[in-house]
């Protein structure tokens, strides 16, 4: 199987901050890597998709960047509405989960 | 627009069963492959099972593999997820969502808001 771990698990940012996730597979997963948000009692939304292609309607303040095995999802000028728990996901081979990054008001 | 709704959730005893049903609108579902996924208390998310657009493939995962068994019916464009011999590590909030595009490894692009399964005695 294919283990996903990102880090930070929690990280403490202000609005207006540049932040930055890590996500690294256990064997290389090419680009299919995706990234999604979600809120406390929602569903989770597509945020990136082929390790930084960017899905409709998403803003652009979010990219993504990462081949192989090491994979960065970065937010740029972070907004309220950002802070959420975000997860990567591999589909190279089944479909697995990171723990997820908590984002989270400083 | 493209909606998925969960329903069957509720409270079982460990052992016992329970059928999850997926209603999908707004698109053509007989051309998307479907999954179920979960997220249990205090954990992240899980992916749980997945069927290709036709029927023809079904993947899960090692934590349900014997025990749950996924199945659509395309021409009511609903998808289910029977789970039989419940545990209390089940307890989750199960997830319909829809892979993006036509094929089988595909990320999920559209999420139903979730129905909630609690194993405990």
């Amino acid at each position: 199987d294919i283990q996903m771990t990102q880090s930070p698990s929690t990280l403490s940012a202000s609005v207006g901050d540049r932040v930055t996730i890590t996500c690294r597979a256990s064997e290389s997963i090419s680009n299919r890597l995706a990234w999604y948000q979600q809120k406390p009692g929602k569903a989770p939304e597509l945020v990136i998709y082929k390790a930084s292609s960017l899905e409709s309607g998403v803003p652009s303040r979010f990219s993504g960047s990462g081949s192989g095995t090491e994979f960065t999802l970065t937010i740029s000028g972070l907004q309220p509405d950002d802070f959420a728990t975000y997860y990567c996901q591999q589909y190279n081979r089944y479909w697995t989960f990171g723990q997820g990054t908590k984002v989270e008001i400083k | 627009q493209v909606q998925l709704v969960e329903s069957g959730g509720g409270v079982v005893q460990p052992g016992r069963s329970l059928r999850l049903s997926c209603a999908a609108s707004g698109f053509t579902f007989s051309n998307y492959a479907m999954h179920w996924a979960r997220l249990a208390p205090g954990r992240g998310l899980e992916w749980v099972a997945g069927m290709l657009n036709d029927g023809s493939e079904d993947y899960y995962a090692d934590s349900v593999k014997g025990r749950f068994t996924i199945s659509r019916d395309n021409s009511k464009r609903t998808l289910s997820l029977q789970m039989n011999n419940l545990r209390a590590d089940d307890t989750a909030v199960y997830y319909c969502a829809r892979g993006m595009g036509v094929g089988g490894y595909r990320p999920f692009d559209n999420w139903g808001q979730g129905t909630l399964v609690t194993v405990s005695s």
